[in-house]
């Protein structure tokens, strides 16, 4: 079946890059997805991908995709204490009613 | 901005007892979700709801477990015969037609069964 796999756990420094990465077994997913959950909050979707792009930018985000490998990444630029928060790969099966399968998610802890 | 909005944003429940988990969707959106997350596992998908009817489950979504969404605006998740591993976190989500299929989460439920 489906799944998807992202390290738990991501420290980073103020104003330094981080990069949060996930591993998705459905080649056949549609959109791949990240959302962030901040403390007492719902997922909140920050940006996704359609599967024939490599790369997409918005703003301090970037996502990477690397379809052969199943590998999609994204990246923080300038980190900042906001960011501190949880991290949520996903990726939404093709046809059918559109469910999520998520990962884990990837806590960040944002440091001076 | 219009949200999701979820209630209770904490039930503890006896196991064997009934619970309802309440949701409210954005007004305009045609598709339900509920999610579960056991703490420190992943966020499971449940149910999904369009036209009045379940669209898919899950293996999880088992009979004790239904679905209604009684009023046109509310959306609710009924839990029959509460078990220990029901405790979790109870994400209720909708969305539009996009064709991106964003969905659009509420704050979450934390149901602790004792």
């Amino acid at each position: 079946g489906e799944d998807v796999e992202q390290s738990l756990f991501l420290s980073v420094r103020e104003g330094d890059s981080s990069v949060i990465n996930c591993t998705y077994t459905d080649s056949s997913s549609t959109y791949l997805y990240w959302y962030k959950q901040e403390p007492g909050a719902g997922l909140q979707l920050l940006t996704y991908i359609f599967s024939n792009m490599d790369m997409k930018q918005d703003q301090r985000l970037t996502v990477l995709l690397n379809k052969k490998d199943k590998h999609l990444s994204l990246r923080i630029a300038d980190t900042q204490t906001g960011d501190s928060a949880i991290y949520f790969c996903a990726e939404c099966e093709s046809g059918g009613y559109n469910k999520l399968i998520f990962g884990a998610g990837t806590r960040l802890a944002v440091h001076p | 901005e219009p949200e999701v909005t979820q209630t209770p944003s904490h039930q503890v429940t006896q196991m064997g007892q009934e619970v309802i988990l309440r949701c409210v969707p954005i007004s305009n959106h045609l598709y339900f979700y509920w999610y579960r997350q056991i703490l420190g596992q992943k966020v499971e998908f449940l149910v999904s709801f369009y036209n009045n009817e379940i669209s898919e489950k899950s293996e999880i979504f088992d009979d004790q477990f239904s679905v209604e969404r009684p009023d046109g605006s509310n959306f609710t998740l009924k839990i029959r015969s509460t078990k220990l591993e029901d405790s979790a976190m109870y994400f209720c989500a909708s969305r539009d037609r996009t064709t991106y299929n964003e969905q659009f989460f509420g704050p979450g439920t934390r149901l602790t069964v004792l």
